[in-house]
């Protein structure tokens, strides 16, 4: 158990610049989260993936985000064209079952100039 | 809607104090109750959760908590911080048992004196 690996730890990017982050949850964990956290808040819901299915999306992952889990393993959280306000740490976690609560990984810190 | 309230968004107390955040939320059934830890610039560590059953929860590092039905509330102690217990301090909610999805509360900040 090597823990939920996020990569890169740290993004800067230019205003209308592509991203993508990628998260390699616990391998037996079957549930994948993505959270969004601003400075001084609490992580909010982005999206949720059962194996590869993704079952639910926040109203706050608008058409420029797109999430995927291609196999049911590692995912992927894209966001076109960048802005100001995407500036965020960007949580992964797994989980087995709800019961057992998440593992998190360290985040994904975007700045967007 | 489910949300969750932590009251305090910064507290300082004395190494070797005694420390109590306090957690409110709302929901109507019992939900799934969580506390996570956060150092600087790291992502969340679980502490401790509640289900079910026995109201006063054991959890990591000498951290208890304790479920309040009649105040929604679920409040994190400990009887002697350390000044590694520095960080911020998340309460979460899960209250839709069939996806996991955790809502936060908005974090209490402790600093911990020497």
């Amino acid at each position: 158990d090597t823990g939920v690996s996020q990569n890169p730890r740290h993004k800067i990017t230019k205003r209308g610049q592509n991203v993508t982050f990628r998260c390699d949850p616990i391998s037996e964990h079957n549930r994948l989260y993505w959270y969004r956290q601003t400075l001084g808040q609490g992580p909010e819901f982005l999206t949720y993936f059962q194996n590869e299915a993704q079952l639910e999306k926040s109203r706050l992952l608008s058409d420029r985000f797109s999430a995927e889990r291609p196999k049911g393993s590692f995912s992927t959280l894209e966001i076109q064209r960048t802005e100001q306000g995407d500036s965020a740490m960007y949580l992964c976690a797994s989980s087995f079952r709800t019961a057992a609560g998440y593992t998190f990984g360290s985040g994904t810190r975007l700045t967007v100039v | 809607a489910q949300s969750v309230t932590q009251p305090d968004i910064h507290i300082t107390v004395s190494e070797g104090a005694s420390l109590e955040l306090r957690c409110n939320y709302s929901y109507g059934a019992t939900p799934y109750l969580f506390w996570y830890v956060q150092s600087p610039g790291q992502g969340l560590q679980l502490l401790l959760k509640y289900f079910s059953g026995d109201t006063l929860v054991q959890g990591i590092k000498g951290f208890e908590a304790e479920f309040k039905r009649s105040q929604s509330s679920f409040n994190l102690r400990k009887p002697s911080v350390h000044w590694s217990d520095a960080a911020e301090y998340f309460c979460a909610v899960d209250g839709s048992s069939n996806t996991g999805k955790l809502i936060f509360g908005q974090g209490t900040t402790l600093q911990v004196k020497p």
